[in-house]
């Protein structure tokens, strides 16, 4: 049972098109984010979402915007791509709440390539 | 601002010695967490440990182990009898509490178990 799940796996693409990554867990955690980690392996946060509130990093431009149908989901679509936005994409969910181990569970990465 | 430091871009280790992975944080916050996940050359994160700033003691899991020192802002990592599986990129990482527990990267480590 995959606990989260994004598809595409690869996604190769040319400058300007828009596209989508999608994000599921099955976790029934109330909190999704995604990350993005460039080709020297940084990463960075680019979103949270809960059922109240959305987060967006500042750094992150105007043409990504996540969607979230239902708890368990949070997609990320991106517009008029550019070389630069080719990366790997990482969703994560968490379970909000006091205590615990904070711990985020990862999908298993979109690598996202813009020619 | 938060910020995690990792000063060892790399590491070799001779299999079945032990290995400390370094990582100091920044943080104004008196309350905030900080884990170690791997990421081996397949791409997925995977969760290794997690100490929150008002544990008594050091986390412990299996064969790894974080020595928090939380007067020096220091959290290294400690694998314990390395195995050759252990080779991967290791990131420490900050939960960022004002912000829907995202996460604050460090650079990582490229960590190399020799036979």
């Amino acid at each position: 049972d995959t606990a989260v799940s994004q598809t595409p796996k690869y996604l190769v693409t040319q400058m300007g098109n828009d596209k989508s990554i999608k994000c599921e867990q099955n976790l029934g955690h109330d909190t999704m984010y995604w990350y993005k980690q460039d080709s020297k392996k940084f990463l960075k946060i680019m979103f949270s979402y809960n059922n109240k509130e959305l987060i967006i990093n500042e750094t992150v431009p105007n043409r990504f915007s996540p969607k979230s149908p239902d708890k368990a989901h949070l997609n990320l679509h991106i517009n008029s791509l550019e070389l630069g936005d080719s990366a790997v994409y990482f969703c994560a969910s968490r379970h909000r709440g006091t205590g615990g181990k904070n711990e985020q569970f990862f999908g298993p990465g979109t690598r996202l390539t813009v020619l | 601002a938060q910020k995690i430091t990792q000063t060892q871009p790399g590491m070799f280790v001779q299999e079945k010695e032990a290995v400390t992975l370094d990582c100091t944080y920044d943080t104004s916050d008196p309350s905030y967490g900080l884990f170690w996940y791997k990421q081996p050359s397949s791409g997925e994160m995977i969760f290794l440990i997690y100490q929150g700033s008002y544990d008594q003691q050091n986390a412990t899991e299996g064969r790894y182990s974080l020595n928090f020192q939380k007067a020096r802002k220091s959290a290294n990592l400690v694998i314990s009898a390395s195995q050759l599986g252990d080779s991967a990129m290791y990131f420490c990482a900050m939960i960022r509490e004002d912000s829907n527990y995202q996460l604050i990267w460090g650079a990582g480590t490229k960590l190399i178990i020799k036979p």
